[in-house]
């Protein structure tokens, strides 16, 4: 148990439909992130939330929607996803907040989405 | 230019080994070294975490960071069976907050 918690684990779905991935931290962090693993590619970071206020769109398509509640919660909204959007979605937590940096995030075990 | 390389591998050695891994980085501003383990169909574990230049411990594992060569480096002493995984090196800079750029990883395979 790393204390980030994604659900589902795996996900497959079709490009005209709305799904959304959960991730809960219970390690009382301050800072959430979303990234994509692919095949042979680094991970990338898609966004983050500190406080709960978004800090960082790494130019992500519109086709993902994130949303967090709160410091404990973060969703990611899909819709009209493509064939190439299949990967590993791993949602990760940390410590600091705004104007601390803190690099030990502790990530989740990740949603492995398949677009058909 | 990726700003981090990283040999993706598999690298195979037998049990007992030394199994030696890097990076190579660009951005001269990376302040902050880390890598991580991941084990297949799980996520990234944080293994071990340097700041600047110089070498760092932790039971059979040693990172080592040479800033001046852009170049960092872990070693895992009396390689285990159970240390097959894929290991990636990240980095990050104080003034881009909180984000990390990770290399692709490299599979290490420890063969019985």
């Amino acid at each position: 148990e790393t204390g980030v918690t994604q659900t589902p684990r795996h996900l497959v779905m079709g490009m005209t439909n709305k799904k959304s991935l959960k991730c809960e931290q219970h390690l009382g962090h301050n800072a959430m992130y979303w990234y994509k693993q692919s095949a042979k590619k680094p991970l990338e970071l898609m966004f983050v939330y500190n406080f709960k206020e978004q800090t960082e769109n790494n130019s992500v398509p519109s086709r993902f929607s994130p949303e967090c509640p709160n410091s404990s919660h973060l969703f990611l909204h899909l819709h009209t996803l493509q064939p190439e959007d299949s990967a590993l979605y791993l949602c990760a937590s940390s410590q600091d907040g705004v104007g601390g940096l803190n690099t030990e995030a502790f990530f989740g075990q990740g949603t492995r989405l398949t677009v058909v | 230019q990726k700003e981090v390389e990283q040999d993706p591998g598999p690298l195979s050695v037998p049990e007992g080994a030394i199994v030696s891994l890097n990076c190579t980085y660009s951005n001269s501003a990376f302040q902050y070294f880390m890598w991580y383990r991941q084990y297949s169909r799980k996520g990234p574990e944080l293994l071990m975490y340097t700041y600047s230049s110089g070498n760092k411990e932790d039971g059979r594992f040693t990172a080592q960071v040479d800033k001046s060569s852009k170049y960092i480096s872990l070693f895992i002493r009396d390689s285990q069976p159970s240390d097959s995984a894929t290991y990636l090196c990240a980095l990050a800079d104080k003034a881009a907050g909180n984000k990390l750029t990770f290399g692709g990883g490299t599979r290490v395979l420890v063969k019985p």
